[in-house]
């Protein structure tokens, strides 16, 4: 079967770094999406990788190992406005997405 | 600012009662998806279309029906509501350019059924 796995929860203070890991497995690989969502409020995208490595955008990055089937996105100097549950999505071979459960994360002062 | 739309933020309805939920995009997008959001679960497709008067079911179309009559509007129905469909519905859209591209989602309507 097809299937996403990331934690359910994390916790991180303010000012850190922390990275959200997500491991998939899918019939077929076309790439991988991240989604943020704050409570209450419509998921935004992300970030986009289809080939491995780490793609970095300001204080957000995501990194692909197709071979490992892994992804992980990377927040760097933490604020509190990033408290949002994180959606690793993966799309198989017939380009249909496969979603993980989310990921909250909790930013403490 | 690109926008889409859902009609309500919280609905109550009665078991048995056939529920409309509407949506609406700005952006002229050839694709649209509704999905549910449960707790501890990823999203999961309930039916989705890449043009006008066209649908295709998802992961789990039972209990559901669309209509997309406009390129604008996709509407979700549920034609007898029960329980087990109380949930987060969210409406998406994506252009049509690629088989990857981004979607933009509505803030979602909570669906509880009584």
């Amino acid at each position: 079967g097809q299937n996403i796995d990331q934690p359910t929860e994390m916790t991180a203070t303010e000012g850190a770094i922390v990275q959200i890991n997500c491991t998939y497995q899918t019939s077929g690989f076309n790439g991988l999406f991240w989604y943020q969502q704050h409570a209450g409020e419509a998921p935004t995208f992300l970030s986009y990788n289809v080939l491995d490595g780490l793609e970095e955008k300001g204080r957000f990055s995501s990194f692909l190992s197709r071979s490992k089937g892994y992804s992980y996105l990377l927040l760097k100097e933490l604020q509190m406005k990033d408290s949002a549950s994180y959606l690793c999505a993966a799309t198989d071979s017939n380009y249909q997405l496969i979603w993980g459960a989310g990921t909250k994360l909790i930013i403490k002062p | 600012d690109v926008k889409v739309t859902q009609s309500s933020r919280y609905l109550v309805k009665r078991t048995g009662e056939k529920v409309f939920l509407e949506c609406v995009q700005d952006m002229d997008h050839e694709n649209m998806f509704w999905y549910r959001q449960d707790p501890g679960l990823g999203l999961r497709l309930i039916y989705f279309s890449y043009d006008v008067k066209m649908k295709e079911k998802g992961d789990i179309p039972e209990g559901y029906s669309v209509s997309r009559e406009k390129k604008e509007r996709f509407s979700l129905i549920l034609e007898s509501a029960s329980t087990n469909q109380t949930s987060m519905y969210l409406c998406a859209s994506s252009s049509g350019q690629g088989h990857n591209e981004k979607l933009f989602f509505g803030s979602g309507t909570q669906l509880s059924v009584l």
